[in-house]
């Protein structure tokens, strides 16, 4: 099983802050997912990023993947309250398999 | 992405009932979905790969009698919880993989209770 580690697992930061959520694995993988899941429903597909290296932004969400397509990060700038969610990455895999998320709280 | 649509979206049980979830896939027809199972704060922990006309693969740990998966058709997979207990209670979430582990789309999720 590849193991994809999520850190921090818990984030409660004020509105307006700017956060950075990390995915690390021994594993390479070809691709990697980030997903957010809000409370009571299932997981909604930020991005996946496919190229070493790469950055893909989502307007205030920049990601990450690793030079050696084993880690990712993703940087939120100026947290609003509606950032709150559980944060999931996901190496690509059939089926899929993620990390154990940060979940994520912004504070008026 | 496909649509993937999820019934019911929470269900309250008695101990020893069985319970049927259902996972429909609406613009895509897809020979596997799969079934995850969260508890709180926690992660989505897979179940299930449900293969259409096949039996379903299971995840470790998981007992195959008591999670019931029958993927009928191209459209459709089922999830039955039999003789639930309350350890039984969690959030369960199916997906469809749409582009070879690339484009997943997840159903909205069914909460059970079981009392």
């Amino acid at each position: 099983t590849q193991l994809l580690e999520q850190s921090p697992q818990f984030l409660s930061i004020q509105e307006g802050e700017n956060l950075t959520v990390y995915c690390n694995s021994s594993s390479v993988f070809s691709s990697l997912q980030w997903y957010r899941q809000e409370p009571g429903e299932g997981p909604v597909l930020l991005v996946t990023v496919v190229t070493g290296g790469e950055v893909k932004k989502l307007k205030r969400l920049t990601f990450q993947f690793g030079d050696a397509r084993k880690d990712s990060s993703l940087h939120i700038t100026a947290a609003q309250p509606g950032d709150t969610g559980l944060y999931l990455c996901a190496g690509e895999h059939t089926p899929l398999v993620f990390g154990k998320g940060t979940r994520l709280s912004v504070i008026a | 992405g496909a649509v993937v649509s999820q019934h019911p979206s929470w269900v309250i049980c008695k101990s020893g009932t069985s319970v049927k979830i259902e996972c429909r896939s609406l613009d895509f027809q897809a020979t596997t979905m799969f079934w995850y199972r969260q508890f709180p704060k926690q992660s989505l922990m897979l179940m299930a790969t449900s293969n259409e006309g096949s039996k379903a693969t299971y995840e470790q740990g998981v007992e195959k009698d008591k999670f019931l998966i029958n993927h009928a058709s191209l459209t459709l997979s089922t999830l039955t919880v039999t003789s639930a207990h309350p350890e039984d209670s969690s959030f369960y979430i199916c997906s469809v993989d749409r582009d070879r582990g690339r484009d997943y789309t997840f159903g909205s999720g069914t909460r059970l209770t079981v009392v």
